[in-house]
């Protein structure tokens, strides 16, 4: 069975600093893939980026870039320039290649301060 | 952008009560998920589907049923509702070939 874990339950930081969260995950799968959502203070959850376990260069999107180290079976998700927008909780999740299910993370709640 | 749809967004109901939660999505994908949202825990996969009259189990499955009726829409039903189902559900849809998952904006259920 896959799991994926999030220890950093929060993280506070200076807007226009960098903040780094981490993530571990645990699979059988030769092949799978992870991903970073963003749930908003609405409550709404959006994909922000993601990393096929085949890909040695990390992914990068707009100011999300993603730390994968496969040997540890970690993904660590990097913002760089933070704003004030970016205050959300970020969850982490990886899919099988066998199957279609989605496994998550607890989140990590992050707070950008003015 | 996949647009996902679900209704209510608030419900409240008793214990014991009868309560259905909607989704529909309008971009023919052909998964659909039900996940609920509760503190420590993240998101929990409650039942997910490939296509219509097809259902899968998820991880946290207990006290739920689903039904995807068409392609579009998808339903979670709690027929004797308990108070540990108080929580905040998602629905999600992602296409065969994408992976990434796309949400609803949540319906909040409390059970009383």
């Amino acid at each position: 069975a896959q799991k994926v874990t999030q220890t950093q339950t929060s993280i506070s930081v200076m807007e226009k600093t960098t903040v780094t969260m981490d993530c571990v995950y645990e699979t059988q799968d030769s092949s799978y893939f992870l991903f970073w959502y963003k749930q908003t203070a609405s409550g709404e959850i959006v994909f922000l980026i993601r990393q096929d376990s085949y890909k040695k260069e990390n992914a990068t999107v707009g100011h999300y870039s993603l730390n994968f180290q496969k040997p540890k079976s970690s993904i660590g998700l990097i913002i760089t320039a933070t704003q004030i927008e970016d205050s959300a909780v970020y969850f982490c999740a990886m899919r099988d290649s066998a199957g279609n299910k989605l496994t998550f993370g607890i989140g990590t709640r992050v707070l950008v301060r003015p | 952008e996949a647009a996902v749809t679900q209704s209510p967004r608030n419900k409240v109901t008793v214990t014991g009560g009868n309560v259905t939660l909607s989704c529909r999505q309008t971009n023919s994908h052909n998964y659909m998920y039900w996940y609920r949202q509760d503190t420590g825990h993240g998101l929990r996969l409650i039942h997910y589907s490939y296509g219509a009259g097809n259902l899968q189990i998820g991880d946290v499955p207990d006290g739920y049923k689903a039904t995807r009726t068409t392609q579009e829409d998808f339903f979670l039903l709690l027929e004797l509702a308990s108070p540990s189902q108080t929580s905040l559900y998602f629905c999600a849809s992602k296409d065969r070939a994408n992976t990434e998952v796309f949400f609803g904006k949540g319906t909040r259920l409390t059970v009383v």
